[in-house]
């Protein structure tokens, strides 16, 4: 597709339910990021895959935070259990990572707005 | 500990007048610096960005200046525009790729 792709754009998740939200990158993009916006703050890292590794875990808030990328493309943040906290938008973004790492832009989806009731 | 801030929530400007947000940062170890907009509903999209071997960016209406010393960057957008009216976030990158944004600062240009 022409952009990163986000779905659902919009859950609404029961307290203790498992979310899965799924990221397609743009086309031939190896790095992949997830971000956590709460309201009223900027996007909080999560992780970071180069392809299908997942270099950076660092920022995932708790051990019910998972994402993988089997494939190098398309990648899965689940969280298990969700709670109150847990609201918040979550972004994907893509980079084509030419190999000077840190000096590309970002390219984000729209997010998906999770609220955990 | 916040990193990378935005001392400034919201910022209102005239049409034709210039805009100017700011942005400070603790971390000496950021090399790039970026910044984004966004409008409601929509992910943030790049802007413009500076490396840290140079102290001043400039593409079209946008200009960032980065004063190393001070850890210190800002934006101005002359002149500012009513669609320029979005979040504007200010991030840094390491080498090691990711990105520390900011809090956002609101502009609003009025017609």
């Amino acid at each position: 597709g022409a952009g990163v792709s986000q779905s659902p754009r919009y859950k609404v998740a029961k307290r203790g339910q498992d979310v899965a939200l799924r990221c397609d990158p743009i086309s031939g993009h190896v790095s992949l990021f997830w971000y956590q916006q709460a309201l009223g703050q900027g996007p909080e890292f999560l992780t970071y895959f180069q392809n299908e590794a997942q270099l950076d875990k660092s920022g995932l808030p708790s051990d019910r935070f998972f994402a993988e990328r089997p494939e190098g493309s398309v990648s899965t943040l689940k969280i298990q259990r969700t709670q109150q906290e847990d609201s918040a938008v979550y972004l994907c973004a893509s980079n084509l990572d030419t190999g000077a790492l840190g000096t590309g832009e970002l390219f984000f989806g729209e997010g998906s707005r999770l609220t955990v009731l | 500990d916040q990193q990378v801030k935005q001392n400034s929530p919201s910022l209102s400007v005239q049409e034709g007048r210039i805009s100017i947000l700011n942005c400070d940062y603790t971390n000496s170890m950021f090399d790039y610096f970026l910044w984004y907009k966004k409008y409601p509903a929509e992910g943030p999209t790049f802007l413009i960005s500076i490396s840290s071997i140079k102290d001043k960016n400039e593409d079209g209406r946008f200009t960032v200046f980065l004063n190393k010393s001070a850890k210190h960057l800002s934006l101005h957008i002359v002149p500012s525009q009513p669609g320029d009216s979005a979040v504007y976030f200010c991030a840094a990158n390491t080498n090691a790729g990711k990105s520390t944004f900011g809090d956002g600062t609101t502009l609003t240009v009025k017609p």
